[in-house]
């Protein structure tokens, strides 16, 4: 059984800091995590994926995986209130399924 | 941009009655998928469909669940006998093209199922 694991939150940030947000995983037969981004009764929109460990960055985001430790983290720099949202960590293993943790809440406060 | 679109966007029925979700996957997309998430839940696989059949299903998706693929757009969700704890979200999601990762999955808007 994969499970992933997030804090649930509320994550409150201030708007112009670093956001961080943490995911840990059971499998480690996991190949690909996921990050998406879910706004409050709206489906997941996908941010980034990242495969191989080390970061990898696309404009304010930065993702982070380390699989010995089997964690997976997402920083977002210079935060804005619209950031405001639930961010699902998720993962695939050997199949097409993907698993997802319950979500961190971010609030961007102004 | 293509975006997967679903139909309705909120269901409502009585207990025991059959719905069907649907679906119209970005066009050149090869595999397709159904979510659910319960209100404050996670998101939850049920099934995953390739080259017109189910190649990967929950514990979830029993004998009440059905998909089909009815023509070369459509992609549904049937439930047979609608149950009170079926009300959820459900998303409809489609990634591969031929020879490319199949691994981003891009969600649909979803379907809001209330069974009363």
């Amino acid at each position: 059984q994969k499970e992933v694991e997030q804090n649930s939150g509320p994550l409150s940030v201030p708007e112009g800091a670093i956001a961080s947000l943490n995911c840990t995983y059971s499998d480690r037969g996991s190949q690909s995590f996921f990050w998406y981004r879910q706004y409050s009764g709206k489906s997941p929109e996908l941010i980034m994926f990242i495969y191989s460990n080390g970061d990898k960055e696309d404009g304010r985001f930065t993702a982070q995986l380390n699989k010995a430790s089997q964690y997976v983290s997402l920083l977002i720099r210079d935060s804005q209130p619209s950031d405001s949202a639930t961010y699902l960590c998720a993962l695939r293993g050997g199949y097409q399924k993907v698993t997802f943790g319950i979500g961190t809440k971010l609030q961007v406060i102004p | 941009e293509p975006e997967v679109t679903q139909t309705p966007s909120h269901q409502v029925t009585q207990m025991g009655q059959e719905v069907i979700l649907r679906c119209v996957p970005i066009s050149n997309h090869l595999y397709f998928y159904w979510y659910r998430q319960i209100l404050g839940q996670k998101v939850e696989f049920l099934v995953s469909f390739y080259n017109n059949e189910i190649s990967e299903k929950s514990e979830i998706f029993d004998d009440q669940f059905s998909v089909e693929r009815p023509d070369g757009s459509n992609f549904t969700l049937k439930i047979r006998s609608t149950k009170l704890e079926d009300s959820a979200m459900y998303f409809c999601a489609s990634s591969g093209t031929a020879g490319v990762s199949t691994d981003t999955q891009y969600f649909g808007p979803g379907t809001r199922l209330t069974v009363l």
